[in-house]
């Protein structure tokens, strides 16, 4: 299976962007870049996938070098209601999608 | 749309028991993908079913099992629990298989869960 790896925690102020980096070496070659939510005692959400380049949505940003072996979610302004754990996602061929155990990243007034 | 739901939410068992779950798909999606998540291992996949036939097996024990209906609900059984099976049990659906392939579709809509208890 893919192996992603990405900082086990994380803390910011209201009102910063936040960068969470993923690394995922062993990408397949036509594999997507995935990024989950989850809140507690919640099931994780869907937030944004890429392939290459930049990705935008109303939610998020992602960053994905020409190399595709990592990734950046950046998440503009961020706000109470965002602190979460979030989750990158990638696989290394016919593989189940890994979650692994994510970033938690907690905002702070 | 109503969203994935899951039966029951809430579950105590004693060891050596066994429990079912069900897992009722959005309207539509013909996928279902069962996780188990624990503090220690996080979110773990269990097994993926489209259109009533296991596509994609976790590692996990025999003990585990799961089949899906001709209406895309699906149930999870675990037997023999231990101690250990003490979970969140989510399920997830999708419109089309995600596990087992490479894709440009891995967006899953994940249920509240079922907070499994083993005493």
């Amino acid at each position: 299976l893919a192996k992603t790896t990405q900082p086990i925690s994380m803390d910011s102020y209201e009102g910063q962007e936040v960068n969470i980096t993923c690394s995922h070496n062993n990408i397949a070659t036509n594999d997507y870049i995935t990024w989950y939510q989850q809140f507690p005692s919640q099931g994780p959400r869907f937030i944004i996938q890429g392939y290459k380049t930049k990705v935008t949505n109303e939610v998020a940003s992602l960053f994905i070098p020409a190399d595709r072996k990592s990734s950046t979610l950046s998440l503009p302004r961020v706000s109470l209601s965002d602190t979460a754990v979030y989750y990158c996602l990638a696989r290394s061929g016919n593989t189940p999608l890994v979650f692994g155990k994510g970033t938690r990243l907690s905002v702070i007034a | 749309k109503a969203g994935v739901t899951q039966t029951p939410r809430y579950l105590i068992k004693t060891r050596g028991q066994q429990v079912t779950l069900s897992c009722s798909p959005i309207s539509g999606h013909r996928s279902v993908s069962w996780y188990q998540q624990t503090p220690g291992q996080g979110l773990q996949f269990l097994f993926e079913y489209f259109s009533e036939t296991q596509r994609n097996k976790g590692n996990f024990p025999g003990r585990f099992s799961g089949r899906q209906f001709s209406n895309s609900r699906s149930e999870m059984n675990v037997s023999t629990l231990e101690l250990g099976d003490s979970a969140l049990y989510l399920c997830a659906s999708s419109p089309t298989w995600t596990s087992g392939r490479s894709s440009s579709y891995n967006e899953q809509f994940f249920g509240p869960g079922t907070r499994l208890t083993v005493l």
